[in-house]
């Protein structure tokens, strides 16, 4: 079964624009989380989505948002790019079949960098 | 809140050599626990996971127990390997606060760098 993919794995922008992450689950998986990792903050949890609906979100500004599309895969944007939105974003899905904490998996990340 | 706090390294050690990295945690409730490994230019991969009081987690010669009376899972491997090299990262699955029902949220530690040496 394939793992977790992330689409673009390098991406270069300039401070001002705005930027949009893709992330396909592993097959049958209903749950998709996002992270940024930085050097200096570690990972912090972006958000989460769950049947097309964010179910959790973690303490981001509103300039990062995402979605979620009927087959699971999810994507997220960035707007207004700044300097420290310069990171490795990660994205992890699971099986979420409801009977309690689940393992997340994690595909191999989209490092961003904003000049 | 939720936390984690680990030993944040770097550690570095010799081929053959035992390796314990500590992580002790808060949550309310009865997280499950996770040791995750990144390798340089990958994302996470996990390690091993306990979900209870007691549960031993084990893969590839690691090893780490869930002990609630002390709120560790630390991490130990008997004889690392070159191949070990990495930065690891311990975390917990807990109910998200203020979400929808059945979220549940990773909390990480920090991350302990190991580098092994021949």
């Amino acid at each position: 079964k394939a793992g977790v993919t992330q689409t673009p794995r390098y991406l270069i922008k300039t401070r001002g624009q705005q930027v949009t992450l893709s992330c396909s689950p592993i097959s049958g998986h209903r749950s998709v989380s996002w992270y940024q990792q930085t050097p200096g903050q570690g990972l912090q949890f972006l958000f989460e989505y769950f049947s097309e609906t964010q179910r959790n979100k973690g303490n981001f500004p509103g300039r990062f948002s995402g979605r979620q599309f009927s087959n699971s895969r999810s994507e997220m944007n960035v707007s207004t790019l700044e300097l420290g939105d310069s990171a490795l974003y990660l994205c992890a899905s699971s099986l979420d079949t409801g009977q309690g904490p689940e393992t997340q998996y994690f595909g191999p990340g989209t490092r961003l960098l904003v000049l | 809140g939720n936390s984690v706090t680990q030993m944040e390294g770097p550690v570095t050690l010799s081929e053959e050599a035992f390796l314990t990295i500590n992580c002790t945690y808060t949550a309310t409730g009865y997280p499950s626990l996770f040791w995750y490994v990144q390798y340089p230019g990958e994302g996470l991969q996990l390690l091993l996971k306990a979900t209870k009081a007691d549960d031993k987690g084990s893969n590839k010669g690691f090893e780490a127990t869930y002990r609630k009376e002390t709120t560790s899972f630390h991490l130990e491997k008997g004889s690392v390997q070159v191949s070990d090299s990495a930065v690891y990262f311990c975390a917990l699955s807990a109910p998200a606060p203020n979400s929808g029902a059945g979220s549940y949220q990773l909390t990480f530690g920090k991350g302990t760098k190991l580098s092994v040496i021949p």
